[in-house]
């Protein structure tokens, strides 16, 4: 069981709004800032959003943000080549160490 | 360019041990705190391990402490996972990460493509 909690599937249509959600506790996203990792078809994940900071590369569809012990990744206007799963991680004081969401599979239609 | 290259795994029998490495390359790897993350078949991502810039400092997910310690070199910017008591449960493609930094927090910022550790006997 994970300490933070995903959905396990999402779906939209090409240019549809799709928001995941990651909810943790005090300890971890109350806390700290949240990273999101895209992995595609099982290679290697990729960072698309730290806190609310887009790393170099990744375009401005994606947008992040917390409120309280949840965190959210945004992407407006989907794109075929956004189907993937995404995870969400964080610190987590209290267990001194890095925990993972169990991830959220993102459909496009 | 920034770059992570894992190697090492291989088929190992319960029990065994295995060593695996990372190396780094495009950046200044002495000055990032680098981690280890796992994915067996079909689950999620799971970290397992991390080290601080010196290598003083190692952080461990609580099922694999005792079993398998982390180390660098820094002078082959190179990242280390010896791994001993190996379990069935322990098989997984294994990912070294870079830890960057915005604002004081830090997230996992270059990815390696991994490379699988398969237990069984």
């Amino acid at each position: 069981q994970s300490a933070l909690t995903q959905e396990a599937s999402v779906s939209g249509t090409v240019g549809q709004k799709v928001t995941l959600s990651c909810t943790g506790n005090s300890n971890n996203i109350g806390s700290y800032a949240v990273g999101w990792y895209q992995q595609i078809s099982h290679g290697a994940p990729k960072a698309v959003m730290f806190g609310n900071s887009l790393p170099s590369g990744i375009p401005d569809r994606f947008s992040g943000s917390k409120s309280g012990t949840t965190a959210s990744l945004t992407i407006s206007g989907l794109q075929p080549e956004d189907e993937a799963d995404y995870y969400c991680s964080t610190l987590d004081y209290s267990l001194s160490a890095w925990v993972f969401g169990g991830g959220t599979k993102l459909t496009v239609l | 360019e920034v770059q992570l290259v894992e190697s090492g795994g291989d088929l190992v029998q319960p029990g065994g041990s295995l060593r695996l490495s990372c190396a780094a390359s495009g950046f200044a790897f002495s000055n990032y705190w680098m981690t280890w993350v796992r994915q067996a078949p079909g689950k999620g991502l799971e970290w397992v391990a991390n080290i601080n810039q010196d290598g003083r400092d190692k952080y461990f997910v609580d099922s694999v402490k005792g079993r398998l310690t982390i180390s660098r070199d820094n002078a082959k910017n190179s990242l280390y996972l010896e791994m001993n008591s190996l379990r069935v449960e322990d098989t997984a493609v294994y990912y070294c990460a870079r830890h960057g930094q915005i604002e004081g927090y830090s997230y996992m910022d270059v990815w390696g493509k991994g490379t699988t550790v398969s237990v069984s006997s």
